[in-house]
């Protein structure tokens, strides 16, 4: 399995309060992205980084921020958690680009605005 | 655009039935295609992936067929199992980006 790790694994949090998750990779590959599960919607992109510092928006990036400091981790912050952003949240690593390549996830953050 | 759509679920067989979940797809240039799967409570995991056409992908008894004729990449198990319930998702990538694109997942339950 790949090295990935998300955290936390489940949080609740209150509407109004910034909130962020954390993915932390062991492959040292290059390209990393955060993703949310929402029934009906399948998986959708919110931010990817292609390296350090180095990262650019999905198609739901609103409300949503993320930093890559260093290669191993991708943080993504809900600036103003929102109950609409109450989601399954899924980080993915993939080694290079092109094609060819699969990406690998992590095991989720569920998380719950109230 | 590029994207997927996928066969709407649920679906439910009994166990040793014939499973069918169709996908198709919309892309530029030439896309990889890829059904991922994901059982409860944990992450996608990658099932099987073909990257030209003509390109069959198997895994576990599950196979799909790249048709760039008809856009298809359809999942097909001749025998499925109760352990084969989980949520299955088409997702293609394409040449030009970093992206990964997918269908909106297709939910399979195996009852004995």
């Amino acid at each position: 399995d790949a090295g990935i790790t998300q955290s936390p694994r489940h949080k609740v949090t209150e509407t109004g309060t910034p909130v962020t998750l954390r993915c932390h990779q062991t492959e040292n590959h290059r390209y990393m992205y955060w993703y949310r599960q929402d029934p009906g919607h399948g998986l959708r992109l919110i931010h990817y980084s292609y390296g350090v510092k180095d990262t650019d928006k999905g198609e739901v990036s609103d409300g949503y921020s993320v930093s890559r400091s260093k290669t191993e981790d991708f943080l993504l912050t809900l600036e103003s958690a929102t109950s609409s952003q109450t989601s399954v949240y899924f980080c993915a690593i993939r080694g290079i680009t092109g094609p060819n390549t699969e990406a690998f996830f992590g095991q989720g953050t569920r998380l719950t605005v109230v | 655009g590029d994207s997927v759509t996928q066969m709407e679920g649920p679906v439910t067989l009994s166990e040793e039935a014939f499973l069918t979940i169709n996908c198709t797809y919309t892309a530029t240039g030439y896309p990889s295609l890829f059904w991922y799967v994901q059982y409860p409570g944990e992450g996608l995991q990658l099932l099987l992936k073909a990257t030209k056409a003509d390109d069959k992908g198997s895994n576990k008894g599950f196979e799909a067929t790249y048709r760039k004729e008809t856009t298809s990449f359809h999942l097909e198990k001749g025998s499925v199992q109760v352990s084969d319930s989980a949520v299955y998702f088409c997702a293609l990538s394409v040449e030009s980006g970093n992206q990964f694109y997918f269908g909106t997942g297709t939910s399979l339950t195996v009852i004995p």
